[in-house]
């Protein structure tokens, strides 16, 4: 069974260009979440969908970030316009349910690089 | 806001050496997971851990809840340089089961 995808694996883009990232989660996992660990800190929440719907979404940073999970299987994650302080690796990651003894699948992630 | 730190940040130690990483915080969670991950890939699940004074095992390494579920503790004897990586903790709370909390991560090398 195919893991948690993330494409592209990096990405280097200019101060104010737009960048979209791409996760893919395991099949039939409902939920999917995103992480993000910028530099010298610790990986931290970004958002949770459960299927089409935004769980939560209470550590998405500002306006510039914007995910989506269409038809609930993909999920976008897109930055516009980037800043320097988006730089970074973002993590996407899915689990079959929620709750506190469930495991969330992480896929190797995207690493942002923003000049 | 609720933070798990890590202790130590980084650890060198000689293969055959017996380790323990601290993840401790001031507050409560439901749950406990403990990670390791290589380079280039995402953090993959070592253990859950969720109730008061539990300990699990797996293989060399051994991994304890705190009675309060406020701090856990990863505890490897007879380290190999296989075992080379870093391990986060990350706890989660009943009030919001889908979303982690992650510590800040101990890297540790097992020199041959």
């Amino acid at each position: 069974e195919a893991g948690v995808t993330q494409f592209p694996s990096h990405s280097v883009i200019e101060k104010g260009q737009t960048v979209t990232l791409r996760c893919d989660p395991i099949s039939g996992h409902d939920n999917l979440y995103w992480y993000r660990r910028v530099m010298g800190k610790e990986i931290k929440f970004l958002l949770h969908f459960v299927k089409e719907s935004k769980q939560d979404e209470s550590g998405m940073p500002n306006n510039r970030f914007l995910a989506e999970r269409t038809g609930g299987t993909y999920s976008t994650l897109k930055v516009q316009p980037a800043e320097l302080e988006d730089s970074g690796v973002y993590f996407c990651a899915s689990s079959q349910v929620i709750g506190r003894n469930n495991e969330q699948f992480f896929g190797p992630g995207t690493r942002l690089t923003v000049l | 806001t609720q933070l798990l730190e890590q202790s130590p940040q980084f650890l060198s130690i000689q293969e055959g050496e017996n380790l323990t990483v601290y993840c401790n915080s001031s507050s409560v969670f439901s749950s406990l997971q403990w990670y390791r991950q290589e380079p280039g890939e995402g953090p993959v699940l070592l253990v859950t851990v969720v109730t008061g004074g539990e300990v699990k095992k797996l293989k060399r390494l051994t991994f304890q809840f705190g009675d309060a579920r406020k701090d856990s503790s990863l505890h490897i004897t007879a380290a190999q340089p296989g075992d080379t990586g870093l391990y986060l903790c990350a706890g989660r709370n009943n009030t919001n089961a889908g979303k982690s909390t992650f510590g800040d991560g101990t890297t540790l090398t097992v020199k041959p």
